[in-house]
């Protein structure tokens, strides 16, 4: 069946390394997105993506980037993280345009420390 | 721009009670509007949609939600709670006129059912 895989589905990490969130999906959907969850804010959206080599950025993208190499893979890299970015972390894709649902993986929860 | 509320942080019911769970939502155009769930340490779960046309929407589990566009919204219903439902339900919005904009969601509303 098709799916979407997220990994590592728990990281720590320290203040200041770059960490890299894999998210792959089978589903050979052309939209990426990658949201964030944290308690009184819901998901915020970061980056997302309509196809290979088409990013943009979200309502939060500060200290974030992604690139699109392929259809199946979006990668979140925190460039240098912050205590702040600590949160659950949630890739989504979909297919075409309006109406079509977007499917989420299982997520990643990192703590900066 | 678009955006969706949900005004109750938390709801309350008792198990085989009908249950609600409020959104509203702000679109220039036409809206397309979601329903999922996230049960603990899970993703999110689509239920349901309102595209066009019957504004009565079912989905997965039993639940349904009603479109009303005159009141901008799109509450979720059940007839009668079960404690597996307890969980975080969000509510999305895209609106028709934005193309392939992202979803945007509400916050969230955590729905404990008490047995």
């Amino acid at each position: 069946d098709a799916e979407i895989t997220q990994s590592p589905r728990h990281k720590i990490t320290e203040t200041g390394r770059q960490v890299t969130l894999a998210c792959h999906q089978t589903w050979n959907h052309n939209n990426m997105f990658w949201y964030r969850q944290d308690l009184g804010h819901g998901l915020r959206l970061i980056h997302y993506s309509y196809g290979v080599q088409d990013t943009n950025k979200g309502e939060v993208s500060d200290g974030y980037s992604v690139s699109r190499s392929n259809t199946e893979d979006l990668p979140l890299t925190l460039e240098s993280a912050a205590s702040s970015q600590t949160s659950v972390y949630f890739c989504a894709s979909s297919e075409g345009r309006g109406a079509e649902t977007q499917y989420f993986g299982p997520g990643t929860r990192l703590l900066v420390l | 721009a678009q955006s969706v509320a949900q005004p109750e942080d938390q709801v309350n019911v008792a198990e085989g009670n009908p249950l609600t769970v409020k959104c509203t939502y702000s679109v220039s155009g036409n809206p397309y509007l979601f329903w999922y769930v996230q049960y603990p340490n899970r993703g999110l779960q689509f239920l349901l949609k309102y595209i066009t046309g019957d504004n009565l929407v079912k989905g997965s589990y039993g639940f349904e939600a009603e479109f009303n566009k005159s009141q901008t919204s799109f509450h979720l219903k059940k007839p009668s709670a079960l404690v597996s439902d307890s969980a975080l339900y969000f509510c999305a919005v895209r609106d028709f006129f934005s193309g392939n904009t992202p979803l945007v969601f509400g916050k969230g509303t955590r729905l404990s059912v008490i047995a």
